[in-house]
């Protein structure tokens, strides 16, 4: 059955560095997504990606972040100066039919 | 804005003990309604959905049934076993244009014992 995939599950990075999450989503769906999860809070929204452009993105979604699809596979986060409060679960997620997205295993990050 | 409850955590049961989840939901319009399940150590999995008003979303042995004049979705299951021991996400779609987002509740662990 296909699956999202994520890389790396885990990274460790020192604050003020920039970090590169990726997510290789279903290889059919169009509509993808990034989203956090700080340890023991909710599951928060960050940003939303269709047609090679954001369609949506949350007040945390700020300067710092940024997103891409480099080629016909891939799907990155990109932050670009850590703080230590970005230290979350970052999980991918796609959907073919904007009704069930479908979300990979997550990156934990931590920023020292 | 739109917003997911559930109940508070943790929850401890013993095996084939009667499970209830509730949540409940805040939205304008009719908003798509799931329960994502979290095992330890994995990312999230769709466990079951329902997109209108009194449909049942079932898989698994778990059932939850959309009540519109209630607002809520609670997932229930008549036999637990210590395989469900994982984290449960109350979640509703909120379409926009073009894409939609997930808002999640606050998660409930669940754990079962032997």
């Amino acid at each position: 059955e296909p699956e999202v995939t994520q890389t790396p599950s885990h990274q460790v990075t020192q604050m003020g560095q920039e970090v590169i999450l990726r997510c290789v989503p279903i290889s059919n769906h169009l509509y993808f997504y990034w989203y956090r999860q700080i340890l023991g809070q909710k599951v928060e929204f960050l940003v939303s990606f269709y047609n090679n452009e954001i369609s949506e993105k949350s007040e945390i979604f700020d300067d710092q972040f940024s997103v891409e699809r480099p080629d016909g596979s891939n799907f990155t986060l990109k932050i670009r100066s850590t703080k230590l409060e970005d230290s979350a679960m970052y999980f991918c997620a796609s959907t073919y039919d904007q009704e069930t997205q479908y979300f990979g295993p997550g990156t934990r990050l931590l920023v020292l | 804005g739109n917003s997911v409850t559930q109940m508070e955590g943790p929850v401890t049961l013993s095996e084939e003990a009667f499970l209830t989840i509730n949540c409940t939901y805040t939205a304008t319009g009719y908003p798509s309604l799931f329960w994502y399940v979290q095992y330890p150590g994995e990312g999230l999995q769709l466990l079951l959905k329902a997109t209108k008003a009194d449909d049942k979303g079932s898989n698994k042995g778990f059932e939850a049934t959309y009540r519109k004049e209630t607002t809520s979705f609670h997932l229930e299951k008549g036999s637990v076993q210590v395989s469900d021991s994982a984290v449960y996400f109350c979640a509703l779609s909120d379409k926009r244009q073009g894409a939609q987002k997930l808002v999640f509740g606050q998660g409930t662990r669940l754990t079962i014992n032997p």
